[in-house]
């Protein structure tokens, strides 16, 4: 139980274009979904936290204009990385918490993204 | 702002040896989970410890939550290859996870 699958795995867009990255909780429904950052070889940042049916709260310093987050349904939470530039080229990461229960995550597979 | 630090961020060891990975803060946290990640996947939760002092096996692998939910440790006995990867802890606060720096091993045969 407690999969969360993302789409695409990855992907490579040309610079100024637009990237939709989805992530859906598989087997339960997920209240909460949060999106990370991952550059090699370090750590995770939080980008945000998607509550279904509200506004997406933003970590300081993460432009909310350029990474758009929508998260419809208790099922699907969705990433959209605006006018991308190759300084956005990285390795990104939803997880989604049970409902009542958000210290434990369990994340997606990632979704390698390269700007040219 | 909350910070976790684990050490250390690199760790290359010979099969069959054992090791430790800290993660220490200053904050208390209502839980600590630790993950584990392979390169171009995303992390897999390894376990959750929620009680000051509690102490938790999986296999090879033991766990352990300081008494003032402060801190927290992962020994790994008898190495294998297989157990190479990213291990990250994770200290549940205001509603999301903070994470470590991550520890990077490396087990050599």
């Amino acid at each position: 139980g407690a999969v969360v699958s993302q789409h695409p795995s990855w992907v490579i867009c040309k610079s100024g274009t637009s990237v939709k990255i989805e992530c859906r909780s598989l087997d339960f429904q997920a209240t909460t979904m949060f999106w990370y950052r991952q550059f090699p070889k370090q750590s995770l940042m939080l980008m945000a936290t998607s509550n279904e049916g509200s506004k997406a709260t933003y970590e300081q310093g993460v432009e909310k204009d350029k990474f758009l987050i929508n998260h419809a349904s208790l099922t699907l939470s969705t990433l959209t990385v605006t006018s991308a530039h190759p300084e956005d080229s990285s390795f990104y990461i939803c997880s989604a918490s049970l409902w009542g229960n958000t210290y434990e995550q369990y994340f997606g597979p990632g979704t390698r993204l390269t700007v040219t | 702002t909350q910070l976790l630090e684990q050490s250390p961020q690199f760790l290359s060891i010979q099969e069959g040896e054992n090791l430790t990975v800290y993660c220490n803060s200053s904050s208390v946290f209502s839980s600590l989970q630790w993950y584990r990640q392979e390169p171009g996947e995303g992390p897999v939760l390894l376990v959750t410890v929620v009680t000051g002092g509690e102490v938790k096996k999986l296999k090879r692998l033991t766990f352990q939550f300081g008494d003032a939910r402060k801190d927290s440790s992962l020994h790994i006995t008898a190495a294998q290859t297989g157990d190479t990867g990213l291990y990250l802890c994770a200290g549940a606060w205001g509603g999301k996870l903070i994470f470590g720096q991550g520890t990077e091993l490396s087990v050599k045969p």
